[in-house]
Formats: structure tokens, C-alpha cells, sequence
């Protein structure tokens, strides 16, 4: 059973404007998301992070959003440019008896069109 | 400062046979993961150490599988004997001490099994 879903696999964007990427998790324990960015042929990379305390954190054009209550995050790319194109993956810390993994979603494939 | 490096990047074997599948971790990095993707799918935990000893193989799929990280630097993953289920990316990625840091990920090894 998936604890974190990624429910849209792909996303288009026009360059310029907004890309929202949205995650739902089930598991109400986790405390600690990330997003990585994945291109084609390299390993994921870190984008960004969001701790359970907070609602929001913001790098630059990236913003995370946490809702709890909803059990869903949100990554907002303002604005969007063609080098955003990659697979974009959350992840939650599984953290449980000293031992932390990251639980992954299936991905979200953005072209950003230039 | 060189990144985690993975060896082979590409692996092309028949059914039955072994492979091993090698990482590096960056220096001075305790803890080493090991994950996986199967083709549109999550990057799904398979196990961590923490320097040479496995805190979590809970993800390992079964006994094929060998993880080991003799000494606490590099770590090799054997499959053997190789079904064609595994075949996928294989990713390793290695952090410093404590839940919160960030994992750097390898290019990742592409397994195929005929």
C-alpha cells in the first residue's frame, strides 16, 4: 500500500507561468517532506524540504506548502523556465527505532514549453 | 568534493546469473541507502547502513539479495541468482549522521535481466 501518492503523472506548463506538483501522504506520523528533481540519466537531486511545524517554505522560485489536516503538500515553481522540465519526486521520512528512510511517490514527469 | 558514484551505470545480464552492483558514498558519510525503481513506479527503500552494520534491510525483496559495506566506505549489492523482476534502477545515495540530512543520490545502475 502506497503511503505517498503522486496522482498526476505528467504536468505542461507554458515557460513563465505557475507549476503546481501536488503529493498526498497517509501515514500521519510523518514529520519531515522533501522534494527532489530527477533528469533523465542522473540521480535525484534535493529541491527542497518542509518540516511538519511549518506550513510553508520558500527557495527562490520553489515553495512547498504542507497542509496536515489534509494530509497533502504542494510544490509551487513561480516562474516556471524549460530547465525546470525533469521528473519530480516527494518523499517523506520514514523515521522509526533509529533507522530513516525516505518513503517516494511515483513521480510527476513536468515539461515546462517554451 | 566528488558526489556518490555507482558502478556499473548499465548492466545487461540473462536470467540466472549474477550481478553486483557497486557503490561509493561521499567521504565521510555514516550512512549509505540502497533504493530502487522499477519503470514508473516509486523509488522504493531496500535497505541503510550506518557505517558497516545494516540498521534497516526491511525493503530487501528477498534472500537474492546481498547488501554489504565492508569497513564502512563503499557498499556492493549482489543479485544472485537474477530474476527478471529485478530489473530497474538501482540507486544508492549516502548522508551524514541524523534523520534531517540531506540524501545525495547516485547516477544510479541500470539493471536489465533477460
Amino acid at each position: 500500500d502506497q503511503q505517498v501518492k503522486q496522482n498526476s503523472p505528467s504536468l505542461s506548463v507554458q515557460e513563465g507561468r505557475i507549476s503546481i506538483l501536488n503529493c498526498d501522504y497517509t501515514n500521519s506520523m510523518f514529520d519531515y517532506f522533501l522534494w527532489y528533481k530527477k533528469y533523465p540519466a542522473e540521480g535525484p537531486t534535493f529541491l527542497i524540504s518542509i518540516s511538519s511545524i511549518k506550513d510553508k517554505n520558500e527557495d527562490g522560485r520553489f515553495t512547498v506548502f504542507l497542509n496536515k489536516s489534509a494530509k497533502h503538500l504542494s510544490l509551487h515553481i513561480v516562474p516556471s523556465q524549460p530547465g525546470d522540465s525533469a521528473v519530480y519526486f516527494c518523499a517523506a521520512l520514514h523515521s522509526t527505532s533509529g533507522t530513516y528512510k525516505y518513503i517516494f511517490g511515483t513521480g510527476t514527469r513536468l515539461k515546462v514549453l517554451a | 568534493e566528488a558526489g556518490v558514484t555507482q558502478f556499473p551505470s548499465h548492466s545487461v545480464i540473462e536470467k540466472g546469473q549474477t550481478v553486483t552492483l557497486r557503490c561509493d558514498p561521499i567521504s565521510g558519510h555514516d550512512n549509505l541507502y540502497w533504493y530502487r525503481r522499477v519503470m514508473g513506479k516509486e523509488i522504493k527503500f531496500l535497505l541503510h547502513f550506518v557505517k558497516e552494520s545494516k540498521q534497516d534491510e526491511s525493503g530487501m525483496p528477498n534472500n537474492r539479495f546481498l547488501a554489504e559495506r565492508t569497513g564502512g566506505t563503499y557498499s556492493t549489492l549482489k543479485v544472485q541468482p537474477a530474476e527478471l523482476e529485478d530489473s530497474g534502477v538501482y540507486f544508492c545515495a549516502s548522508s551524514q549522521e541524523g534523520p534531517y540530512n540531506e540524501q545525495f543520490f547516485g547516477p544510479g545502475t541500470r539493471l536489465t535481466v533477460l
